[in-house]
């Protein structure tokens, strides 16, 4: 069974409020993704990393920011909240692509965000 | 353009029903992706391929690698399977980052 925890899983606040959201995996995986998804839309990816110390900007920009210090932590970061945030936010791993072989994503529960 | 299409993009069905979802891509694919989400708003894989067919329970997932295009088939609904069913793509220049289409909403009355 697939073990990928985000944190919180709502989340209220105000303007300009800092705020992390946590994601965790016992899996082992090197590669995870954090995706942007509003309300009856498609998934778009913000960002991604290969494994420690390795973060990379996906296809939708964000004014998010991510760390890799540990390989099973993936946090997001917001400096300063906006409204326009407001969002879900669904964490991902996955197997290391190695270019031959796909696989599949695992999916945390979301966190759904509101920025006041 | 790397895309992935999906129609219809609203089904309702009666419970009991067969029910298709249907998917297509650009070329270039390493694997097709079936993915299933909940009101909560949970996302659980349910079938990769990259060729041929696959079946879990009451689900089957068939691909047509000369046609691209895939199907997503629900033998004898229920309204348990009432959700949004995601077709998503790995294409080659891609990093193994998935192209998401725009879902499937399938609401299955009883």
């Amino acid at each position: 069974e697939a073990d990928i925890y985000q944190t919180p899983r709502y989340l209220v606040i105000g303007t300009g409020k800092k705020i992390t959201l946590e994601c965790s995996q016992t899996m082992g995986h090197d590669k995870m993704y954090w995706y942007q998804q509003d309300p009856g839309m498609e998934l778009h990816l913000i960002h991604y990393s290969y494994g420690v110390n390795s973060t990379e900007k996906g296809d939708l920009s964000s004014e998010s920011t991510v760390s890799r210090i540990r390989t099973e932590h993936f946090p997001l970061t917001l400096e300063s909240a906006r409204p326009s945030h407001t969002s879900q936010y669904l964490c991902a791993s996955s197997e290391q692509w190695t270019g031959a072989v796909s696989y599949e994503q695992y999916f945390g529960p979301g966190t759904r965000l509101t920025v006041t | 353009k790397n895309e992935v299409e999906q129609s219809p993009q609203n089904l309702t069905a009666q419970e009991g029903e067969f029910i298709t979802i249907n998917c297509s891509y650009s070329v270039g694919i390493s694997a097709l992706h079936w993915l299933q989400q909940h009101p909560g708003g949970g996302i659980v894989s349910l079938f990769m391929l990259s060729s041929g067919k696959k079946k879990h329970g009451r689900l089957i997932a068939t691909i047509n690698i000369q046609e691209k295009h895939s199907s997503l088939h629900i033998t004898a609904s229920h309204p348990r399977d009432s959700a949004v069913y995601i077709c998503a793509a790995n294409y080659g220049g891609s990093q193994g980052n998935l192209i998401f289409g725009k879902g499937t909403k399938l609401s299955v009355k009883p």
